[in-house]
């Protein structure tokens, strides 16, 4: 089984400037996730998508971070405009519906402001 | 008080150890518990999961779940120089729509 994929590897800009992340999960996943983890921290929930609908978005910074799941498969997470803060590594995940069932990593964005 | 707090470590242990890794967790409803191993600019990887207070075995790692003392730990026997890698235990609340609540990690180093 393919993994979930994620692009850019590494992505360096200025702040102020805008980025954005690409994220393919597991065949057949319905529930997409993305996480926040910044150096020495455990993953931080941003957002949860179960197919094309927004499940969970409480901690996603709504004025400068936008994430969008079309046709319920791919999905991209965008920041605008970027702060030195948000230099972090950006994981997404995918599941099977349903309660408890584990999380599939990507190997994530990691994002330098500078 | 955190929901959840894990051993900062960093940890370091010689081949063939046994390692212990713990977390404890304030929130009573937290009904799913797994371990989860990064390795260095990889994405986290499950390694165990339960449900059920008590242990689960699986090749080398043990989990343990204590729900009355909100304590889970990972065992790790005849540790290996591959085990070296950050371990993260997370969380999944009871109709918690399937949200992981991670602890920091703890850095784990298994020396040669």
């Amino acid at each position: 089984e393919a993994g979930v994929a994620q692009s850019p590897r590494y992505k360096i800009i200025e702040k102020r400037q805008s980025v954005a992340f690409w994220c393919n999960p597991i065949s057949g996943h319905a529930t997409l996730y993305w996480y926040q983890q910044i150096l020495g921290q455990g993953p931080k929930l941003l957002i949860q998508f179960q197919n094309n609908g927004v499940v969970d978005d409480s901690q996603l910074p709504k004025d400068r971070f936008s994430a969008e799941r079309l046709k319920g498969v791919d999905s991209t997470l965008k920041i605008q405009p970027a702060k030195l803060e948000d230099s972090a590594v950006y994981l997404c995940a995918s599941s099977s519906s349903g309660q408890g069932t584990p999380l599939h990593f990507g190997n994530g964005t990691r994002l330098t402001v500078t | 008080q955190k929901e959840v707090e894990q051993d900062p470590g960093p940890l370091s242990v010689p081949e063939g150890a046994i390692v212990s890794l713990n977390c404890t967790y304030s929130n009573s409803a937290f009904q799913y518990f797994m371990w989860y191993r990064q390795y260095s600019r990889k994405g986290p990887e499950l390694l165990m999961y339960t449900y059920s207070s008590g242990n689960k075995e699986d090749g080398r790692f043990t989990a343990q779940v204590d729900k009355s003392s909100k304590y889970i730990s990972l065992f790790i026997r005849d540790s290996q120089p591959s085990d070296s890698a950050t371990y993260l235990c997370a969380f999944i609340l009871t109709g918690g729509g399937n949200k992981l609540t991670f602890g920091t990690g703890t850095q784990l180093k298994v020396e040669l």
